[in-house]
This record gives structure tokens, C-alpha cells and sequence, in this order.
């Protein structure tokens, strides 16, 4: 079974929805991570988490929301979806490592697409 | 400010050249790590290599082999003998304390048979 696991793995919505995308690990790591995709621009950070008590936005935080409900499992939103939201979100876990800085493990993507 | 930049949009190459991916980073960290991930055609991130700030050797893992030089500040990949199953877009990315990763905009390779 993989380590990182997210839900759904394709969806298409409409311009205005409500959407969730969800991660889960069994790594047992504290650390999660979303990041988006577009052509061209590698992957950007979106929100991370240290911990469940712990939420920080990263570089493109605007029109979404994260919540983490365990230490396994953090959901991102998107609490009226615009077109521009169209990319592939990946999540990613991580433990603290030595130096802070630990290895991370991404989830295979969801490919999100707002028409 | 942290940044990667890989210059190289796209690259073809016909089969078993050696082609090379360059990777040129800034940070003021003196501490930081540096990682290299292919995307293949299904969309996953594959890790392939991860190396840190105090470890400047250079690595060999069959057919790929990574050059770091904190000189130049860049870590470079190289694939020797490239095959049709390397195609795919490479990404360069740094670590640095608080674990935040920033990714370059990736480098697109094709290899031709």
C-alpha cells in the first residue's frame, strides 16, 4: 500500500463549487505539505503543517484552505473553485530530519480541472 | 531569498547520447539540501537523489551521476546512454530549515529511438 495516498485522483468541477482534496499517510510523520503544479512553473507551495495544532501558509495560500484533522490526514479546499485553480496538487509528508530538513514523500496528484 | 532555476526548458536527445540537466540554485543557508525528481508521463514524483550542503562528492547510481559544486552553486545531472524511458520532466529542488522545498520550473526531456 502506498505511504501517501490522495483523494480523489482526477475531478472536474464547475467555476464556484466547493472542493476537498484529501491526504492521508502512514508514514507517522508530523509534517504535511500541499504544492501545485502548472506547466511551466514546477511545483509552489500552497499551506504546510508541522503538526496538527500547527498551519502556515506557503507562497500561493490566495483561494484555498487546509485543515488538518490528524496527524495522518490533511485536506485542502477550494471554497469556490475559478478556472485558474485548473492544475495538479500534489501532497507531500515529512519528519523534521536532521538540520530541520527532512526528506520529502510525495502522494501520486490529484488533477484537478474548474471549468 | 531561496531559488532554483533551471535554464533549460526542453531537451532532445536521440537514444543513448549522454545528455545533461543543469541545475543552479541560491540560497544564504549554509545549510540546505538539494534533490533532483523525474515526472514520467503518469504524473507521479519519483525521488532520485537527495544530497546536502556539506557533501560535495559527486555521485554515480548506474546511469545517472549528479555533479554538486557549491563554487557555482549548482548540481547538475547528467544521464549517460540515455534510453526512450528517460523521457520525462526532471525537477531540481532545495531544502532549506523549516523543510520548505522550492522547486525549479523542471526541464523537459525527450529521448528520440
Amino acid at each position: 500500500d502506498a505511504d501517501v495516498t490522495q483523494t480523489p485522483r482526477n475531478r472536474i468541477t464547475k467555476t464556484g463549487k466547493r472542493i476537498m482534496l484529501e491526504c492521508s499517510q502512514t508514514k507517522g510523520h508530523d509534517r504535511m505539505y500541499w504544492y501545485r503544479q502548472d506547466p511551466g512553473l514546477g511545483l509552489q507551495l500552497i499551506y504546510y503543517s508541522f503538526d496538527v495544532k500547527d498551519i502556515n501558509k506557503g507562497e500561493i495560500s490566495d483561494g484555498y484552505s487546509v485543515s488538518r484533522q490528524a496527524q495522518a490526514k490533511f485536506s485542502l479546499s477550494l471554497e469556490s473553485a475559478i478556472p485558474n485553480q485548473t492544475a495538479l496538487y500534489f501532497c507531500a509528508t515529512s519528519d523534521s530530519g536532521t538540520s530541520g530538513i527532512g526528506e520529502q514523500f510525495f502522494g501520486p496528484g490529484t488533477r484537478l480541472t474548474v471549468l | 531569498a531561496q531559488k532554483v532555476t533551471q535554464a533549460q526548458t526542453e531537451i532532445s536527445v536521440v537514444e543513448k547520447e549522454d545528455v545533461t540537466l543543469d541545475c543552479v540554485y541560491e540560497t544564504r543557508d549554509t545549510t540546505y539540501y538539494l534533490f533532483w525528481y523525474k515526472q514520467p508521463p503518469s504524473g507521479e514524483l519519483v525521488f532520485l537523489i537527495r544530497r546536502n550542503s556539506f557533501d560535495e562528492q559527486n555521485e554515480i547510481s548506474g546511469r545517472y551521476s549528479w555533479n554538486f559544486q557549491k563554487s557555482t552553486s549548482s548540481f547538475n545531472f547528467t544521464i549517460t546512454a540515455s534510453q526512450v524511458v528517460d523521457s520525462a520532466v526532471y525537477f531540481c529542488a532545495l531544502a532549506f530549515y523549516g523543510n520548505k522545498l522550492v522547486f525549479g520550473a523542471g526541464t523537459i526531456l525527450r529521448v528520440k529511438s
